[in-house]
């Protein structure tokens, strides 16, 4: 598609519960991030791909959250035993290569609630 | 204390008026500033973006680094009630992979 696509667009889950959500960058982007945005916040960085390679996950907030890319294209984040502290957008984004001096896209989010 | 500060508004003008938008930043070695526009449970869309000092103009917006200061602005000119939405500061580090990111201006442009 034409610009970087998130699903699903909303998720209400349990306190404890294991959430999957999925990213598909835009067509021929090579990096890939995840952020979070919390009400009244700015978008946090979790983690950066480049290829199928986490090539920075020094933003995930602890050992409950993961994130793969396989193939090198579409990417799940993973939050497992989920808490209500983790509610919150939980936004993608692709750029052509390393976010340095190249412009990032992001998707419309995954908006999670957790009760 | 934040990387990058921003007043979280709200912030009202009635149509046509100018809007002035601002971030301040605690690390030097930041280079590459950008605005994104986010309107409501939409994702950040990219508005601005400028590398180092100086000024940058596109249409309607005006987008200025002083680095000296360390202090970015964005100014709407004539402004829309499609304008209402959220304003975020970005920036970033040469060779860095992560934006770091204000948190966000609500911004009302009232007919």
């Amino acid at each position: 598609g034409a610009g970087v696509s998130q699903t699903p667009s909303n998720k209400v889950t349990e306190k404890g519960k294991y959430v999957e959500l999925r990213c598909d960058p835009i067509s021929g982007h090579t990096a890939l991030y995840w952020y979070r945005q919390s009400l009244g916040q700015g978008p946090e960085f979790l983690i950066y791909f480049q290829g199928t390679g986490a090539a920075d996950d020094s933003g995930l907030p602890n050992d409950r959250f993961f994130a793969v890319r396989p193939e090198g294209s579409v990417s799940t984040l993973k939050i497992q035993r989920t808490e209500r502290g983790d509610s919150a957008v939980y936004l993608c984004a692709s750029s052509l290569r390393a976010a340095s001096g190249n412009t990032i896209y992001f998707g419309e989010g995954s908006w999670l609630t957790v009760v | 204390q934040k990387e990058v500060e921003q007043d979280p508004g709200p912030l009202s003008v009635p149509e046509g008026a100018i809007v002035s938008l601002n971030c301040t930043y605690s690390n030097s070695a930041f280079q590459y500033f950008m605005w994104y526009r986010q309107y409501s449970r939409k994702g950040p869309e990219l508005l601005m973006y400028t590398y180092s000092s100086g000024n940058k103009e596109d249409g309607r917006f005006t987008a200025q680094v002083d680095k000296s200061s360390k202090y970015i602005s964005l100014f709407i000119r004539d402004s829309q009630p499609s304008d209402s939405a959220t304003y975020l500061c970005a920036m970033s580090v040469p060779g860095a992979n992560n934006l770091f990111f204000g948190t966000g201006t609500r911004l009302t442009v009232i007919p």
